[in-house]
């Protein structure tokens, strides 16, 4: 079975604070993704990564930066939360992009107060 | 501009009464659509891939179908256990994203 794994379920921060949120695959995916979750919205892609080092933009990606220094592992950064990133965080891996059936963590709710 | 189309947005279905939730989408070229269960407080979980129009998969109650235009998921004699968020997404041409929709809430009482 594959497993994506999110550091955290819930996470509470303060406005300014800087928020590392963790995401680590054990199925030697290529590529990894990075959705928040709104109601009323769906997900929405904030960054992608087809490769160590390698990273693309989604579709909401102000606010936030990625980091890719394994294959297995992808970090999503809040370098300044604002209270309007409150929202649930999840992150995907998929084989590859010809196959792009997508595997999901648990998700992160984050909470900015 | 590629767009998916959820509804209804929310259902509520008795036990064993059977249903269908609708996906459409404007995408041209689609190179597949993808069915997705989430339960609360959870990352969505994986049902089906579909990729061209008269496909049809199965797995248990559910059974997905695809046209040119939609998709449904039908669900026979459902269970109070199928109770979740049904999300459905597409990938279009010359992208390697999905497009998700917002999701049909269904509910099954028994």
């Amino acid at each position: 079975d594959v497993k994506v794994t999110q550091s955290s379920r819930y996470l509470v921060k303060r406005t300014g604070e800087k928020v590392f949120l963790e995401c680590v695959q054990d199925m030697d995916h290529e590529n990894m993704f990075w959705y928040r979750q709104d109601p009323g919205l769906g997900l929405r892609l904030i960054y992608f990564s087809y490769d160590v080092k390698m990273k693309e933009k989604g579709d909401i990606p102000e606010g936030y930066s990625v980091s890719r220094e394994k294959k297995e592992r992808f970090s999503l950064i809040l370098e300044s939360a604002s209270t309007n990133q409150t929202s649930m965080y999840l992150c995907a891996s998929n084989p590859s992009l010809a196959k792009n059936i997508q595997y999901f963590g648990a998700g992160t709710r984050l909470s900015v107060l | 501009e590629d767009q998916v189309t959820q509804s209804p947005e929310a259902l509520r279905l008795q036990e064993g009464e059977s249903s269908s939730l609708n996906c459409s989408y404007t995408v041209s070229g689609l190179r597949g659509l993808f069915w997705y269960r989430q339960d609360p407080g959870k990352g969505p979980e994986f049902l089906f891939t579909l990729y061209s129009a008269g496909e049809e998969k199965e797995k248990e109650r559910l059974k997905a179908t695809l046209t040119k235009k939609e998709s449904f998921l039908h669900i026979t004699a459902p269970k109070p256990e199928d109770s979740a968020t049904y999300l459905c997404a597409v990938q279009a041409p010359n992208t390697d994203k999905l497009i998700f929709g917002t999701g049909t809430r269904l509910q099954v009482f028994p």
